[in-house]
């Protein structure tokens, strides 16, 4: 998966517990990324990084947090979690528009995630 | 605001026919656009892309798109469908001013009938 790791790829928690799901890069993109894919919704983006320590919300990003303390982790926490934040979650990385790889977005293996 | 559109949710088609799956876009700038393919447990793997240049842009597999900014629309063709494309796919766009953001569509699940 182009230097992307994600940790843990399965994990079943119960309601109310925190979660932090962890992404890795080896290729040292400067913006990375976390989605949720649900059925019928496709992916959806919950929160980004352009740099470290330099992150921003998407559009479902209610319940989550992440931090990026280094280039190369980005992990996102669920503080408490619910039944509605059951989904599959992907990492992705990117290196921008001005990189001469026009900008392609690259996905990890994705974390299932269930919460009872 | 950016959003993406992908008519049929489900497209069944019998093997070598003609694979077309329909994407379409909003965006208030040009943006970058992309077909994503997700075989099933398996993250998303880039099918092809558009930045600027030819509109008519060659993926793997022998998935091409072509890119029509006055139906702002990129649609994704296949001449022959083949059993191992069965898969779900999804258009992505990605705006030049949402800081690097990309949005995708809702995603269109391919099946092919032997």
């Amino acid at each position: 998966d182009a230097g992307i790791t994600q940790s843990p790829r399965h994990k079943v928690t119960e309601t109310g517990t925190p979660v932090t799901l962890r992404c890795h890069q080896t290729e040292n993109h400067r913006y990375m990324y976390w989605y949720r894919q649900d059925p019928g919704h496709g992916l959806r983006l919950i929160h980004y990084s352009y740099g470290v320590k330099d992150t921003d919300k998407g559009e479902v990003s209610d319940g989550y947090s992440v931090s990026r303390s280094k280039t190369e982790d980005f992990l996102l926490t669920l503080e408490s979690a619910t039944s509605s934040q059951t989904s599959v979650y992907f990492c992705a990385i990117s290196e921008g528009r001005d990189s001469p790889g026009a900008n392609v977005l690259t996905f990890g293996a994705g974390s299932r995630l269930t919460v009872l | 605001a950016q959003s993406v559109t992908q008519l049929g949710s489900h497209v069944s088609v019998s093997e070598g026919a003609l694979v077309l799956l329909r994407c379409n876009y909003s965006s208030s700038v040009p943006p970058y656009l992309f077909w994503y393919v997700q075989y099933p447990n398996q993250g998303l793997q880039l099918l092809l892309k558009y930045t600027t240049g030819a509109t008519l842009v060659k993926g793997i597999n022998g998935f091409e798109a072509e890119f029509k900014k006055s139906e702002t629309s990129f649609h994704l063709t296949k001449p022959s469908a083949h059993m191992s494309d069965a898969a779900e796919y999804f258009c992505a766009v990605n705006p030049s001013n949402t800081g690097n953001q990309f949005y995708f569509g809702t995603g269109t699940s391919l099946t092919v009938i032997p």
